[in-house]
């Protein structure tokens, strides 16, 4: 499974855009791009996944680069409610080894008033 | 809303002793994953089911079991917590569709404290 570089934290202010770098340089061509954020004492919930295309829903917009090393995670208009655990994760291809995911150690995003 | 349960949120159990925990799912998904996220870390996962089919991590330790007796339920039972056991314990539930899985959801976890 391919490996994923995230900061370890960021801080963003309410109302404005946070942008979540993500590197994957060593992704395979079949390995999707997942995010997924943890509030805390929380479990995990799903935000949004892409093969090659941007992809955009209610929650976030995700930016894959053309060759596909790394991406971005976009919440438009960040709230206090976004305060959280960000977690990129390069996933193998859906038809293997059960759809497990592989947790890195995130990015630790603190929206400040 | 449909969702995945998890009881009891807080657990203590004593060094040693048996523990289980449970997870229920209202979403009838066919698969069902369990997590172990200790303090500060990134959850890790454990095993998962697909339906009936059981999977195993290769670094899950042997005292780690799994049961999942209908589509809706799966327990994780603890036969002797160590101390570092202690853990969040995360169930989590996907749909697999032919050969691909869909997102998982997760529920909230179970804190186990082991004295």
């Amino acid at each position: 499974d391919a490996k994923t570089t995230q900061p370890p934290s960021m801080d963003c202010a309410e109302g404005r855009a946070a942008n979540l770098p993500c590197n994957h340089s060593t992704i395979s061509g079949n390995e999707y791009v997942y995010w997924y954020r943890q509030i805390h004492s929380q479990g995990p919930q799903y935000i949004i996944h892409g093969l090659k295309n941007n992809e955009t829903n209610e929650m976030a917009s995700l930016i894959i680069t053309e060759d596909r090393k790394s991406s971005t995670l976009i919440l438009p208009h960040a709230t206090l409610r976004d305060t959280a655990v960000y977690y990129c994760i390069v996933r193998v291809a859906p038809h293997n080894q059960g759809g497990k995911l592989i947790f890195g150690q995130g990015t630790e995003l603190s929206v400040k008033p | 809303d449909a969702m995945v349960i998890q009881n009891p949120r807080y657990q203590v159990t004593q060094f040693g002793k048996p523990v289980t925990l449970s997870c229920s799912q209202t979403l009838n998904h066919n698969v069902m994953y369990w997590y172990q996220q200790k303090s500060s870390q990134a959850p890790k996962l454990l095993f998962h089911y697909y339906d009936k089919d059981f999977n195993n991590e290769a670094d899950t330790p042997d005292n780690f079991q799994s049961r999942r007796p209908n589509t809706s339920f799966c327990f994780l039972d603890i036969r002797s917590p160590g101390l570092g056991d202690a853990a969040m314990y995360l169930c989590a539930t996907s749909k697999r569709t032919g050969s691909s899985y869909n997102e998982q959801f997760f529920g909230p976890g179970t804190r186990l404290t082991v004295l």
